[in-house]
């Protein structure tokens, strides 16, 4: 069955910890997305990757890394420099880039930081 | 620079009525547009997409879309509500590049 996995659902952290959230896909798909999700806000772009071993800022990114050392893992770290990390966390990944390719999504991990 | 406005950001509709969920965009070029349904602390998931085929877009569960260029707009439409459609719906768009912006969500509410 083929999908997006992230774990773990839920994710409770102290303040000034570093937390990895894990992102994983089936699909054979080349890029990969994350995604940060607010009351009211839609979802914002953290980070994307349109390749292994490559990956460009969005439009948050401050505070957040992450890594493409294989095609189907995408790892974020919410570092402690993130100053309001709590929110729900997306992942999602399409079959190329490209402004026409639908992107598929995961779950979710709530990250909750206090 | 490419946004999308959905109109209201809660919905209430009775079941069996008709569904309306507003999405208006700004592009300087034909955009790709895309609705995606959430349900509760779930991932997001694709309902129908325009990519300049046709204006009139149907997607999965009895939804669709009609792609209006003089009026920017591409809004979501159902017929007959149905207690199952109650979600937070996301309009979003792409336009030459690999990125989508989203709206802010529309949640509909529907009674019995």
């Amino acid at each position: 069955d083929g999908g997006i996995t992230q774990s773990p659902k839920y994710l409770f952290r102290k303040e000034g910890q570093n937390v990895t959230l894990s992102c994983e896909q089936n699909l054979n798909h080349d890029a990969m997305y994350w995604y940060r999700q607010d009351p009211g806000q839609g979802l914002r772009l953290i980070y994307y990757s349109q390749i292994v071993n490559d990956f460009q800022k969005g439009d948050i990114a401050e505070g957040y890394s992450v890594s493409r050392e294989k095609k189907e893992s995408f790892p974020l770290t919410v570092t402690s420099a993130q100053k309001n990390p709590t929110a729900f966390y997306l992942c999602a990944s399409s079959i190329f880039p490209g402004e026409d390719y639908e992107q598929y999504f995961g779950p979710g991990t709530r990250l909750t930081v206090t | 620079a490419q946004s999308v406005t959905q109109l209201g950001s809660h919905v209430s509709v009775s079941e069996g009525a008709l569904v309306l969920l507003r999405c208006n965009y700004s592009s300087s070029v034909p955009p790709y547009l895309f609705w995606y349904v959430q349900y509760p602390n779930q991932g997001l998931q694709l309902l129908l997409k325009y990519t300049s085929a046709a204006t009139l877009v149907k997607g999965i569960n009895g939804f669709e879309a009609e792609f209006k260029k003089s009026e920017t707009s591409f809004h979501l439409t159902k017929p007959s509500a149905h207690m199952r459609d109650a979600a937070e719906y996301f309009c979003a768009v792409s336009e030459n590049t690999d990125k989508l912006i989203f709206g802010t969500g529309t949640r509909l509410q529907v009674f019995p």
